[in-house]
């Protein structure tokens, strides 16, 4: 069964870094999306990307953040100046289309630590 | 905006007796409710969901019920097998098609 996949599993930054986070959606899906679960808190919609573009993005989602498909399988969130409180677990998600939310497909997830 | 409160936070099982876990959301026009189980080291999985012109749906073990009027909706589990323990989180999708998760329930299945 095809999956959406991440890494690093873990990674550890320190404050003011820069980190990649990395994904590959299924092959045919054609929305991405990146969440984030702070620990003992929900899971947070971050941003969600079709066509090359963002097509929606939260409050949480501030000028600190981008989002990239650099290639045809590749799907990666950047933190460009990392802070303590961005330490959380991320995790990427794909569907075929948009039209049944309930149907995201989603990564193991990235585990963000910032010291 | 939507908002998704879930409980409880942890529930111990014995092996064989049902589990229930019980979510409330905010927005009457949320219309879609799916629930996710996540496994250790694994993202959420949708394992069933129920639109709002249903009131109970099940697959094998699982069932949802959904009471629009109170703005309920649960999660039973029966016969609870070792494998069943995970974390679950309910979710509702917002009027602009968003996601919004409950904060999981913590499911332990006791030997």
């Amino acid at each position: 069964e095809p999956e959406v996949t991440q890494t690093p599993s873990h990674q550890v930054t320190q404050m003011g870094q820069e980190v990649i986070l990395r994904c590959v959606p299924i092959s045919n899906h054609l929305y991405f999306y990146w969440y984030r679960q702070i620990l003992g808190q929900k899971v947070e919609f971050l941003v969600s990307f079709y066509n090359n573009e963002i097509s929606e993005k939260s409050e949480i989602f501030d000028d600190q953040f981008s989002v990239e498909r650099p290639d045809g399988s590749n799907f990666t969130l950047k933190i460009r100046s990392t802070k303590l409180e961005d330490s959380a677990m991320y995790f990427c998600a794909s569907s075929e289309g948009a039209g049944r939310p309930g149907e995201q497909y989603f990564g193991p997830g990235t585990r963000l630590t910032v010291t | 905006g939507e908002n998704v409160e879930q409980h409880p936070s942890t529930l111990s099982v014995q092996e064989g007796d049902s589990a229930v876990i019980k979510c409330t959301y905010s927005d009457s026009a949320s219309n879609y409710f799916p629930w996710y189980k996540q496994e250790l080291g694994k993202g959420p999985q949708l394992i069933i969901d129920i639109r709002s012109n249903v009131g109970e749906k099940k697959d094998q073990r699982i069932a949802v019920t959904l009471n629009k009027t109170a703005k309920h909706f649960s999660l039973h589990i029966t016969e609870t097998q070792p494998e069943d323990s995970a974390v679950y989180f309910c979710a509702a999708i917002s009027r602009d098609d968003k996601i919004i998760f409950g904060k999981g329930t913590r499911l332990h299945i006791l030997p």
